[in-house]
């Protein structure tokens, strides 16, 4: 199973919004609506900010949104805040009770 | 509140085996899919392996399969892994993590524990 595809870096002043994208296949990401993302601050363990494609944990800001398009998953931060400065990563059910992570995106609050 | 911790990473020559634990507290354990997740150093997430909250199914990663096996240990609330043939590119951080909505996401994750795979 390889992994998604997501950009190696994205940037966006205080205020902006920035989107991230998540590219699999049909057996993946084009398959089921079970993706997820999740935002790793430096050494500290990845937090679940989306789930179900669009869902947001209780306590994760409204800022936090996402959305699927054929084998694309995105998702998008407005109002970006320095607090958001931050690795992400995307996540999809693949089938057979297993799981597929992105490559990860560096976000970086310039 | 939630918590995981894991412990038993360290340095281990290639080839060899290790078996990692994850201490499990704040909830009802037994009603909880586990799973574990690796990050190699400066590298991404890897979905490793689940086990189903009563230990009846796992599931593996290619990467793992036939070498590594998930288990748990309810009457303790300590999920393990255990590892075996172990090669220099299963050096990473492991995560343990309670499962969310039945093997699709992660909720809970422990601070994780470094595995270092080197003669």
């Amino acid at each position: 199973q390889s992994a998604l595809t997501q950009p190696r870096s994205v940037s966006g002043s205080p205020g902006q919004s920035v989107a991230i994208s998540c590219t699999g296949t049909s057996s993946d990401v084009g398959s089921y609506n079970y993706v997820s993302w999740y935002q790793q601050h430096p050494g500290k363990a990845p937090k679940l900010i989306i789930y179900d494609v669009t869902k947001r944990p209780s306590g994760v800001p409204a800022r936090f949104s996402g959305s699927k398009s054929g084998k694309t998953a995105s998702l998008s931060i407005s109002g970006l805040q320095a607090e958001d400065e931050a690795d992400y990563y995307c996540c999809s059910y693949a089938g057979s009770y297993t799981l597929v992570f992105g490559g990860g995106t560096k976000l970086t609050v310039l | 509140q939630v918590q995981l911790v894991e412990s038993g990473g360290g340095v281990v020559q290639p080839g060899r085996s290790l078996r990692l634990s994850c201490a499990a507290s704040g909830f009802t354990f037994r009603n909880y899919g586990m799973h574990w997740v690796r990050q190699a150093p400066g590298k991404g997430l890897e979905w490793v392996a689940v086990i189903w909250y009563d230990g009846s199914d796992k599931s593996y990663a290619a990467s793992v399969k036939g070498r590594f096996t998930i288990s748990r240990d309810n009457s303790k609330n300590t999920l393990y892994l255990q590892m075996s043939t172990l090669r220099a590119e299963d050096t990473a951080v492991y995560y343990c993590a309670r499962d969310f909505e039945s093997v699709r996401y992660f909720d809970y994750w422990g601070q994780g524990t470094l595995v270092t795979v080197s003669s």
